[in-house]
């Protein structure tokens, strides 16, 4: 069964850094575009980067484009995301998600559980 | 960016009985040189992360009940429950991925009757 594993997630304060880690195994990962995806606590679920299986290519929603950027291992079959400059608005739950074989304009097949990222004073 | 609107924002429904939850997109995510329809729906439940549960607007997610169906094209979509049970109470998402950035519908909360 696939399994997403993110992890990283703190308490950070304003203006701090953090970097998320998901661990993926049972599929072939360098295979998958991947996604990360964040959802405010009790609000809706927000796209935030994707990137292509040999990390040639990303992308970004604009809002986050600069202060986030994303990245992967394919020999630890790992997905990161690099948080800069983080502000109260990007507590959040952070997913991991798979997408496609075939291009970025994929949906989101498989979920991690997520890991809680809390910018605070 | 593709607005995704959904509604109702929520719904009661009884055991039983149909749900219906609407999704309209800002631009149509139609595109035509294969004709497919870069729509999907996602259930969520508390403490949860998401469910794919329809993608290119109809096809089903493998596991997902036959319960369970999407219809519509363009801009105008639909995911239907056709006899709610017990299990399905959640919160729905339709979402794009005609293009980047990706958006989702606000959510419809489904409770029982």
């Amino acid at each position: 069964e696939v399994q997403l594993v993110e992890s990283g997630g703190d308490l950070v304060q304003p203006g701090g850094s953090l970097r998320l880690s998901c661990a993926a195994s049972a599929f072939i990962f360098s295979n998958y575009w991947m996604s990360w995806v964040r959802q405010a606590p009790g609000k809706g679920l927000e796209w935030v980067a994707n990137m292509k299986q040999d990390g040639s290519v990303e992308y970004y929603v604009d809002s986050l484009k600069g202060r986030f950027t994303i990245s992967r291992d394919n020999t630890k079959n790992s997905l990161y995301l690099q948080m800069n400059s983080l502000r109260a608005e990007d507590t959040a739950v952070y997913y991991c998600a798979i997408q496609g074989t075939t291009s970025a304009y994929t949906p989101f097949h498989d979920w991690g559980l997520g890991t809680l990222v809390t910018v605070s004073s | 960016d593709i607005v995704m609107t959904q509604s109702p924002d929520s719904l009661a429904v009884s055991l039983g009985e149909r749900a219906t939850i609407n999704c309209k997109s800002s631009q149509s995510v139609l595109y035509n040189s294969n004709k497919k329809n870069y729509l999907a729906w996602y259930q969520q439940k508390p403490r949860q992360p998401p469910k794919l549960l329809i993608y290119w607007a109809s096809t089903r997610e493998s596991g997902v009940p036959d319960r369970f169906s999407g219809s519509g094209s363009g801009t105008d979509f639909t995911l239907t429950i056709s006899s709610l049970q017990a299990e399905d109470v959640a919160v729905y998402y339709c979402q794009q991925y005609y293009g980047t950035p990706f958006t989702f519908g606000q959510g419809t909360k489904l409770e029982i009757k």
